[in-house]
């Protein structure tokens, strides 16, 4: 399985954007990059995904490399309620979805 | 519209003993994945049922099985429980194999 490297843990402070980072020097064509985050004391909430271009919703954006072999998870405004797990995933095609250990977000008032 | 609901939301179990989870997919959601997570760590995948057939198995041992049944429910079985077992037990369903909805999960416990 292709695998995703992400920090640890960052800190971001409150209504400042956030850049989450993943590395995926393994990727192949068919794998999308899934973005999950997982908040505390629940299941994990889908964020986003993209496969080659840019993608944009109203919860992130997600920015590609252009080849592909790392991607970025931007929270434009950070709040409070952003403080989460976040997840980078490659999922090829449509197949099982294989987590890693995520960055913790801390964001600071 | 109701989410994803699973049961029990907690179990407290001892070594040997086996359990069955359960989990109700959101309305007209056809795939079920079951996931496990050990406290600190992602979520790891252990099956993927599609149409009520297998489509996906994690590196499990066989004490663990899943089935899903005609209305899309699945359960989730482990038997001869072990310690290293406890864990939060996540389902997620999901629009034929697209974006995954997880439930809040059940956390197991073994003694």
């Amino acid at each position: 399985d292709a695998k995703t490297t992400q920090p640890n843990s960052m800190e971001s402070n409150e209504e400042e954007p956030v850049h989450l980072p993943c590395n995926h020097s393994t990727i192949s064509g068919t794998d999308y990059i899934h973005w999950y985050r997982q908040l505390p004391s629940q299941g994990p909430e889908y964020v986003i995904h993209g496969l080659t271009s840019n993608v944009n919703n109203r919860m992130a954006s997600l920015a590609i490399a252009e080849d592909r072999k790392s991607s970025t998870l931007i929270l434009h405004r950070a709040t409070l309620r952003d403080a989460a797990v976040y997840y980078c995933i490659l999922r090829p095609n449509n197949n099982d979805m294989r987590f890693g250990a995520g960055t913790r977000l801390t964001v600071k008032p | 519209d109701a989410g994803v609901t699973q049961s029990p939301t907690h179990l407290i179990k001892t070594r040997g003993q086996q359990v069955t989870l359960r989990c109700s997919p959101i309305s007209g959601h056809k795939s079920v994945s079951w996931y496990q997570q050990v406290l600190g760590q992602g979520p790891q995948f252990i099956f993927q049922y599609y149409e009520k057939e297998e489509r996906g198995r994690g590196n499990f041992p066989d004490r663990f099985s899943a089935r899903q049944f005609p209305n899309y429910s699945s359960e989730l079985n482990v038997n001869a429980l072990l310690l290293g077992d406890s864990a939060l037990y996540l389902c997620a369903s999901s629009l034929a194999l697209n974006k995954l909805f997880f439930g809040s999960g059940t956390q197991l416990s073994v003694l």
